[in-house]
């Protein structure tokens, strides 16, 4: 199993709603990500698990609320959202370490504020 | 100053030919990693090419190359005989240090058009 798999793939939510991002990957990977991408922009990070244990948080707003419960999923919990936190959400993994290695990334969830 | 730069926002080719996307780059570590990704309209990022920088040889994938140049900090993708299927967003990314699990940065991106 190579991919890394992303639900839902759309989601529609209010300000005031309470949802959650899934991302599953079985390739053994021991890091993963979250990214944001606005339309016609480059991804932008937003944090980073590194063996379960959250490595890097780019300064993201509360509102986002990760969380890895096991080395093959990692959740992004929703809550309170503006309409401008609409976007691409994108899951990657990749093997922790040192060397060379790519992130393997998600199909995204298309994210739509209202 | 950005991490990475890509200076061409869009390009057109006719297919069959081969395209040069451009990146550069600016970091002060010795060791640091670049990446090609493709993200067609569906929104997927595909990872198409690395190169390490220490690596003395352009990396190579099938019909990508890297055209790597350390003194000028340029790291082009070229892309030979290209298909209609290349067409989509390309991102140029950089991971500073060697760290797996460090962030990557990517550039502004290319869109780059196919034509029949």
């Amino acid at each position: 199993d190579t991919e890394v798999t992303q639900t839902p793939k759309h989601l529609v939510m209010g300000m005031t709603n309470k949802k959650s991002l899934k991302c599953e990957q079985h390739m053994g990977h021991r890091a993963m990500y979250w990214y944001k991408q606005k339309a016609k922009k480059p991804p932008e990070l937003m944090f980073v698990y590194s063996y379960e244990k959250l490595s890097i948080n780019e300064s993201v707003p509360s509102r986002f609320s990760p969380e890895c419960p096991n080395s093959s999923l990692l959740n992004l919990h929703l809550h309170a959202l503006q309409p401008e936190d609409s976007a691409l959400y994108l899951c990657a993994s990749s093997h922790p370490g040192q060397g060379d290695n790519e992130q393997f990334f998600g199909p995204g969830t298309r994210l739509t504020v209202l | 100053a950005q991490k990475i730069t890509q200076t061409q926002p869009g390009m057109f080719v006719q297919e069959k030919e081969a395209v040069t996307l451009d990146c550069t780059y600016d970091t002060s570590d010795q060791s640091y990693g670049l990446f090609w990704y493709k993200q067609p309209s569906s929104g997927e990022m595909i990872f198409l090419i690395y190169q390490g920088s220490y690596d003395e040889q352009n990396a190579t994938e099938g019909r990508y190359s890297l055209n790597f140049q350390k003194a000028r900090k340029s790291a082009n993708l070229v892309i030979s005989a290209s298909q209609l299927g290349d067409s989509a967003m390309y991102f140029c990314a950089m991971r500073e240090g060697m760290n797996r699990d460090d962030k990557i940065i990517f550039g502004k991106g290319t869109r780059l058009h196919i034509l029949p």
